[in-house]
């Protein structure tokens, strides 16, 4: 089955730091680029972070640059982002996407 | 920055066609842009019915289809079913990143 799996996420306090994870099945991981893309509560989806097939290109939005970083394991088929200095506007419900497919999402809560 | 329109809301009887789009602020849209459609209902993960333009992802019934039409990216729903009342969005990938739309809210009656 194609799927893509998160976890990782939970309470955190702001200052702190998570790791996310997302396994893949059922395709070629090391072919796409994959993306992290968040919602927080009520609002929109908005476009976290991307890496491309071999891990030798990263992009990030200007909100999370210099606190995000996003990598990846094609032998492990798993996707990562590493968060610190969370704040409170990062809770949300963070989902691993690529063209076509999306995880099911984890949800991170800043707060104290 | 660049800014993607969708209609906020659109009406559809059943049995009938309706077509969303979605435009760019930067221009005109292209397959390279890689237009997606995707519906979700709140509190679920969004689910990819079109991708690439025109390919249907797996398991979404062929009423649903998608194009270019003139310099939009487009979602047509052709016989609309009840369980289509849904929010619809778009997403472009572009610059090494995805645009997401606003949605657009359809209603079935």
């Amino acid at each position: 089955e194609v799927q893509l799996v998160e976890s990782g996420g939970g309470l955190v306090q702001p200052g702190g730091s998570l790791r996310l994870s997302c396994v893949v099945s059922g395709f070629t991981f090391s072919t796409y680029w994959m993306h992290w893309v968040r919602q927080a509560p009520g609002k929109g989806l908005v476009w976290v972070s991307r890496i491309n097939n071999d891990g030798s290109g990263t992009s990030y939005a200007d909100s999370v640059k210099g606190r995000f970083t996003i990598s990846r394991d094609n032998a492990k088929n798993t996707l990562y982002l590493q968060m610190n200095s969370l704040r409170a506007e990062d809770t949300a419900v963070y989902y691993c996407a690529r063209i076509g497919l999306w995880g099911q999402g984890t949800l991170v809560t800043v707060s104290s | 920055q660049t800014v993607v329109t969708q209609e906020p809301s659109f009406s559809v009887s059943p049995g009938g066609t309706v077509t969303l789009t979605c435009g760019l602020s930067s221009g005109s849209v292209s397959t390279s842009d890689y237009p997606s459609w995707y519906q979700q209902t709140p509190g679920q993960a969004p689910r990819t019915l079109i991708y690439n333009t025109n390919t249907r992802s797996s398991g979404v019934p062929d009423r649903f289809s998608g194009s270019i039409l003139g310099n939009k990216a487009a979602l047509t729903i052709t016989g609309a079913q009840a369980d289509d009342e849904s929010d619809y969005y778009c997403v472009f990938y572009m610059g090494g990143g995805m645009v997401f739309g606003g949605g657009t809210k359809l209603t079935v009656l």
